[in-house]
């Protein structure tokens, strides 16, 4: 059973632009959430999506945007790039179920903004 | 709301010996799940090892075991017989019944000495 993956691994940026994260979770897995991780603010929880639909969403402003497709794969979206934006993006697959204890992330992309 | 503390940002530990990193929790959640996740250098998060709150027995994965205490709420992770790979920083996390999302600590580097 192949994993969580997340494209790209590592990505380079400028301030103002915009950047699309990939993440296509565990087959018959349909909730993906997003994570940022930072040395400051640590693990931060950006949305979940859930059979296409968000269904909970961080403390993130507008600039932070998601979606989700009918193969469960979900992007997100970062537009006007700031400095603060520079982190590790992880995301995370689960069954979605209220008690599903399975939760497994990708390894993660990592976003540098000059 | 959650809410995950743990109270030792760093460890240390001799090769072979067990070592048990902190973790307790805050939550409004009548049901809920606690994780422990390991994140090498590389990045990754690895699952470890659940506990859900109703679970009656101390879950148990391989060398990893949770040593969970309702009343105190309280969730440590204990790792027996540690090995040099297991240097790591270590993630203890909530998940409450609102979809899959995931609160975490702020993690316990851990450093395993030959």
């Amino acid at each position: 059973k192949a994993g969580v993956t997340q494209t790209p691994r590592y990505l380079i940026k400028t301030r103002g632009q915009q950047v699309t994260l990939s993440c296509s979770p565990i087959s018959g897995h349909r909730s993906v959430s997003w994570y940022q991780q930072t040395p400051g603010q640590g693990l931060q929880f950006l949305f979940e999506y859930f059979s296409e639909t968000q269904r909970n969403k961080g403390n993130f402003p507008g600039r932070f945007s998601g979606r989700q497709f009918s193969n469960s794969r979900s992007e997100m979206n970062v537009s006007t790039l700031e400095l603060g934006d520079s982190a590790l993006y992880l995301c995370a697959s689960s069954l979605g179920a209220a008690r599903s204890y399975e939760q497994y992330f990708g390894p993660g992309t990592r976003l540098t903004v000059t | 709301a959650q809410k995950i503390t743990q109270t030792q940002p760093g460890m240390f530990v001799q090769e072979k010996e067990a070592v048990t990193l902190d973790c307790t929790y805050d939550t409004s959640d009548p049901s809920y799940g606690l994780f422990w996740y390991k994140q090498p250098s590389s990045g990754e998060m690895i699952f470890l090892i659940y506990q859900g709150s109703y679970d009656q027995q101390n879950a148990t994965e391989g060398r990893y075991s949770l040593n969970f205490q309702k009343a105190r709420k309280s969730a440590n992770l204990v790792i027996s017989a540690s090995q040099l790979g297991d240097s790591a920083m270590y993630f203890c996390a909530i998940k409450g019944t609102s979809g899959s999302r995931l609160t975490f600590g702020e993690g316990t580097q851990l450093t395993v000495n030959p």
